[in-house]
């Protein structure tokens, strides 16, 4: 069985980093694209970006790029996302999806509060 | 970016009847390798989205029978041949031919009348 499990819930404040992850089971992690896909309170779904693990070739949406960086560990089937300098706008649910958005994590929630 | 509209936004539906959304895309989504790679999605509240369709018309394990994806280029509609309750939430549409990013459609609210 396929999984996607996302790290948990996090409140972070304006300035600080933040590195979240998505551990994965169930299937070869090095042959699938996997993604990461935000939604903002209330609002509808963006990709972000997506990795391949088996070479790291990792893409950006153009309005994510340079905001954050995307990133596998092969040895641990993990996908990560992660941020240098968060802000308010960051806060919103993340969801890690594999290629095509066939199976999803259960969503981490990122909150950014002075 | 390629733009996708869907419409209509919001879906009041009877228990028992059809529904049907539609989604335009602004650019033909016909892939090199002579694919088309228009997805459906169905996210209920405080859930995780779940893929009905895949390339245009194709049903994901366990989805009902009951949902059809069709068309072609740039116009695609999903077909609900009678809603149930557990059919509410919100849909979105998906392409996954153009990179440097796939996109969604807006999303359109079902609920029962």
């Amino acid at each position: 069985e396929v999984q996607l499990v996302q790290s948990g819930a996090e409140v972070k404040k304006p300035g600080e980093s933040l590195k979240i992850s998505c551990k994965t089971s169930g299937y070869t992690f090095t042959n699938y694209w996997i993604g990461w896909v935000r939604q903002m309170p209330g609002k509808g779904l963006e990709w972000m970006g997506i990795i391949y693990p088996g070479d790291s070739d990792t893409k950006y949406s153009p309005s994510f790029q340079g905001q954050v960086s995307i990133s596998a560990d092969k040895s641990i089937s993990t996908a990560y996302l992660q941020w240098s300098s968060l802000k308010a706008s960051d806060t919103a649910m993340y969801y890690c999806a594999r290629h095509h958005g066939a199976y999803w994590g259960q969503g981490t929630l990122v909150t950014v509060s002075s | 970016d390629v733009v996708m509209t869907q419409s209509p936004l919001s879906l009041p539906v009877t228990l028992g009847q059809p529904a049907s959304i539609s989604c335009r895309s602004s650019q033909s989504l016909v892939y090199s390798d002579g694919n088309t790679y228009l997805n459906w999605f169905h996210q209920r509240p405080g859930q995780s989205p779940r893929r009905l369709i895949y390339k245009v018309s194709n049903r994901d394990s366990g989805v009902p029978d009951r949902f059809s994806g069709s068309g072609s280029g740039t116009d695609f509609t999903l077909k609900i041949s009678r809603v149930e309750a557990e059919d509410v939430g919100v849909y979105y549409c998906m392409q996954g031919t153009h990179w440097p990013a796939w996109t969604f459609g807006q999303g359109t609210k079902v609920e029962i009348k």
